[in-house]
């Protein structure tokens, strides 16, 4: 099935330093969503954008949709060792009930 | 929040057999669900669609016959690989949904299962 392009496939970081991963699409989405995946368990939802442009905050993590909306970037500031893992993001076209899922992004940090 | 529970979370069955497995959503109605399969170090590519009461809608390429999919309540959804090959070994995760839902803090994941077939 398709899938979005999420870049890079994989990060090593050092502990303290900022990060940034991106999906992009060559079509239009609706919703644009962020999860991240420990080994052995299901994806957590971290941030879900709506609206194009939307620019959103948890904590140390920003996402935004862009203004395209074939786009979205997240950035994780001073990471630290429980950000290890798999982000992916994810995107939901208008009238549509699945998901479209990236490649994901495997974010490897060194302490 | 939302909670779903799958079960159960490692399976390892031989070659030839049947596995079923559970998905549950303890605290709301879940009138969609969506099957998952994940391998290694890949995405999740969405296998099917499953409305409650309703016969599920596959993706394309995924065989209805080898992995059958049943809604029955609006809190329980099965999955069924029959006649389970070594191939068909991968993470299975599912999602679920209420009706009318557009919050996507509420479209929650299972912890997954892993099957292993043997």
């Amino acid at each position: 099935g398709q899938q979005l392009n999420q870049s890079p496939q994989s990060m090593f970081i050092q502990e303290g330093e900022d990060v940034s991963m991106n999906c992009t699409s060559s079509s239009i989405f609706n919703t644009w969503l962020w999860y991240k995946q420990d080994p052995g368990e299901g994806p957590v939802l971290l941030i879900a954008l709506y609206k194009a442009g939307e620019l959103t905050s948890n904590g140390r993590l920003t996402a935004q949709f862009g203004i395209t909306r074939k786009d979205s970037f997240l950035n994780i500031s001073a990471s630290i060792p429980s950000d290890v893992g798999i982000y992916f993001c994810a995107g939901q076209r208008l009238g549509a009930q699945k998901l479209v899922f990236g490649q994901g992004t495997r974010l490897t940090i060194n302490p | 929040g939302a909670v779903v529970s799958q079960h159960p979370s490692r399976v390892i069955c031989k070659s030839g057999t049947s596995v079923k497995i559970e998905c549950r959503s303890l605290d709301f109605q879940a009138t969609t669900m969506f099957w998952y399969r994940q391998f290694p170090k890949q995405s999740l590519m969405l296998m099917a669609t499953s409305n409650e009461g309703s016969k599920a809608t596959y993706e394309q390429g995924v065989e209805k016959d080898k992995f059958l999919i049943n809604h029955a309540s609006l809190t329980l959804s099965t999955l069924t690989v029959t006649s389970a090959h070594p191939e068909d070994s991968s993470f299975y995760i599912c999602s679920a949904k209420t009706a009318g839902q557009t919050d996507f803090y509420g479209y929650t994941f299972g912890s997954g299962t892993r099957l292993t077939v043997v």
